[in-house]
């Protein structure tokens, strides 16, 4: 069964940082393309950041660019989003979801972990 | 970027009625169209990709249709459990883009 749990959220201070981490199982992680999509309360879907399978492919949304860093641990079955620079339009939840290739769309996805900015 | 309209953003139906819903694009992106459920606390679930192609284990209720930049979303006999968030995604090009989302109410 395919598995992804996100980890890491929390309240943070605007201009403060944190890791979200997502933990796969269930198939193998190092074939797939991974994604970050966020969901800010009661907003819709925004799409966050892409990483291929070998990491040698990356894409960031406008938005986040030069302040999240996305990256993959495949001897672990882990993805990362580092965030820095956080601000209150950040506060979302962080959803990791699994996507085969770029040419195919977000099959599974995590529960979400809560991140919230605030002072 | 590519901008999706998706509407209606609000749809009041009655259990067994056939609803739609509708995804225009701001460019052509072939058919590399998605559908996602999305019910209150849950992650969104794929429904449909590739325009049309229905997810494995979703119900035949479902059905998409488009390509190019207009796209549709079908439910021909809505059940109880449909009530929720529907939201169409391109994965054409990067930046990734997702509709504002329809909810489906219980009318």
């Amino acid at each position: 069964e395919v598995q992804l749990v996100e980890s890491g959220g929390g309240l943070v201070q605007p201009g403060g940082s944190l890791r979200l981490s997502c933990a796969a199982s269930g198939f193998t992680f190092s074939s797939y393309s991974m994604n970050w999509v966020r969901q800010a309360p009661g907003k819709g879907l925004e799409w966050v950041s892409y990483i291929s399978s070998s990491s040698s492919t990356i894409y960031y949304a406008d938005s986040v660019k030069g302040r999240f860093t996305i990256s993959r641990d495949n001897a672990k079955n882990s993805l990362y989003l580092q965030m820095n620079s956080l601000r209150a339009e950040d506060t979302a939840v962080y959803y990791c979801a699994r996507g085969e290739t770029p040419s195919n769309p977000l099959d599974y996805w995590g529960q979400g972990t809560l991140v919230t900015v605030s002072s | 970027a590519i901008w999706m309209t998706q509407s209606p953003s609000l749809l009041s139906a009655s259990t067994g009625d056939r609803v739609t819903i509708s995804c225009r694009m701001s460019q052509g992106i072939s058919s590399y169209l998605a559908w996602y459920q999305q019910k209150p606390g849950k992650a969104p679930e794929l429904l449909i990709y590739a325009a049309s192609t229905l997810q494995s284990g979703v119900p035949s209720r479902f059905s998409g249709s488009g390509s190019g930049t207009d796209f549709t979303l079908t439910i021909s006999c809505l059940q109880s459990e449909d009530f929720a968030t529907y939201y169409c995604q391109q994965y054409y090009s990067f930046p990734w883009t997702f509709g504002q989302g329809t909810k489906v109410e219980i009318k």
